[in-house]
Formats: C-alpha cells, structure tokens, sequence
C-alpha cells in the first residue's frame, strides 16, 4: 500500500492562529479525504479533496474553516483556520484508489489549541 | 438510522478467549466491507477486507451476511496486543461508511 507522510505530527497553537496540515503519498493515488477524530470519539469525515478542483465538504464543515488544497494526485493539504479550543482533536489524511479499494490513513495531526 | 453500526463495547476477555463482533449495515447495496484495527492514540489501520466467500488470516476470520446485512470479526486465541478498537467500514458506490468502532480490551 501506499506510504503517507503527514506533517506535522502534533502542535499546539494559539487561539486565533490556523495550522496547515500537510499530506504527501508516495504515489499517485485516486481519493484523498480528510478526518477528524475527537479524543475517545469515532473518526468525522471534513471533506474529499478533489485534485484541481474545490474539495468536497460534509455536513457541518465549510471551506472557510478548513480550506484544502489538492494540486496534484500525490499531495493536499488541510488549513484548521481561526483555531479556537472545540479543534483540538486529532487530523487524519488518508487515500485509497479506484474501484472500492479500502483507504490508508497518515499517522495524524494532534492539535492542541491554548 | 446510521449506516453502519457497531456494539462500542468494551468487550473484557482474558488471554486465549475466542471474541466476535458484529457489524451491521443498513444499505444491502453495499459493495465492499473491510474491519480495521485502531489503537489509542494511533492512526486506523487495515485488518483485513471481508469477502462474500469468507477470509482467514491467522487467528482472524472475517464473514459477511448479506440476507442479514452484517459482518463479523472472530478472534481466536487473544492475545493482550489484539487490545484495540476495531472499526468495521462500508463502501456504497465510492462513499465511504465507518463505524464508531467495538473496543476489545484482552486481559492476562
């Protein structure tokens, strides 16, 4: 499978700042998506990003929050913007390819906010 | 009703026991089903993906019931490193569906 390198691996950050997560595979891969997952809680999808085009959000997540960027099929990132202390929580990229196959996840973003 | 639903346990079962977990999904047009393995603090990870047919791998075994619209996950012999949350996921037409995860803690 794939090998996925997510920088950085933790923070911690001041209100009010924003934090860009970087996700980088080590080969083309179709989907990119990034999660959210609360301590003790199950992963949140935020949104799919879309390579050279404007992600894809869930429910409950807009572009202003998190924009994401997706300049080509091996790397996107994540910007946590106006960070305030509800976004500390783990950040996860993870991609899968064509045709169902099951995704892999980065090692995560631990985000803690001041 | 969620798409995928799991019991969040925590399932408490000494060394050598044999566990099981059901994972249940509510669209039967559902095409593609695998369990991971997350432990605290860790990224998930692939356990392994569940065929119509049936799969083994070592101590796991992983069966899908498409009239009954679940899948399970059977442990043999546990060992305490199996302690872990495991988190079923469903594919529908490239959308993907995790469940909140069934933690299994394995005690000496």
């Amino acid at each position: 499978s794939a090998v996925i390198s997510q920088k950085p691996s933790r923070d911690i950050c001041q209100r009010g700042t924003s934090l860009t997560i970087q996700c980088q595979v080590d080969s083309q891969v179709t989907m990119m998506f990034w999660y959210r997952q609360q301590p003790g809680q199950s992963l949140t999808l935020i949104a799919t990003a879309n390579q050279g085009s404007e992600a894809t959000y869930e429910s409950g997540f807009v572009i202003d929050k998190f924009p994401i960027s997706r300049p080509n099929l091996t790397f996107s990132t994540l910007t946590v913007s106006n960070l305030s202390p509800e976004d500390s929580s783990i950040y996860l990229c993870s991609v899968s390819g064509e045709g169902n196959q099951p995704q892999h996840f980065g090692d995560g973003t631990r985000l803690s906010i001041l | 009703r969620k798409e995928v639903e799991q019991d969040p346990g925590p399932f408490n079962v000494p060394e050598g026991a044999t566990v099981a977990f059901n994972c249940t999904y509510s669209n039967s047009a559902s095409q593609s089903f695998f369990w991971y393995r997350q432990d605290c603090r860790k990224e998930p990870k692939l356990l392994m993906s569940v065929y119509s047919s049936g799969n083994e791998d070592g101590r796991f075994t992983a069966q899908l019931n498409r009239a009954s619209q679940y899948i399970s996950l059977l442990i043999r012999d546990s060992k305490l490193s199996d302690s872990a949350t495991y988190l079923c996921v469903v594919i529908n037409f490239n959308k993907f569906y995790f469940g909140s995860g069934t933690k299994l803690n394995v005690k000496p």
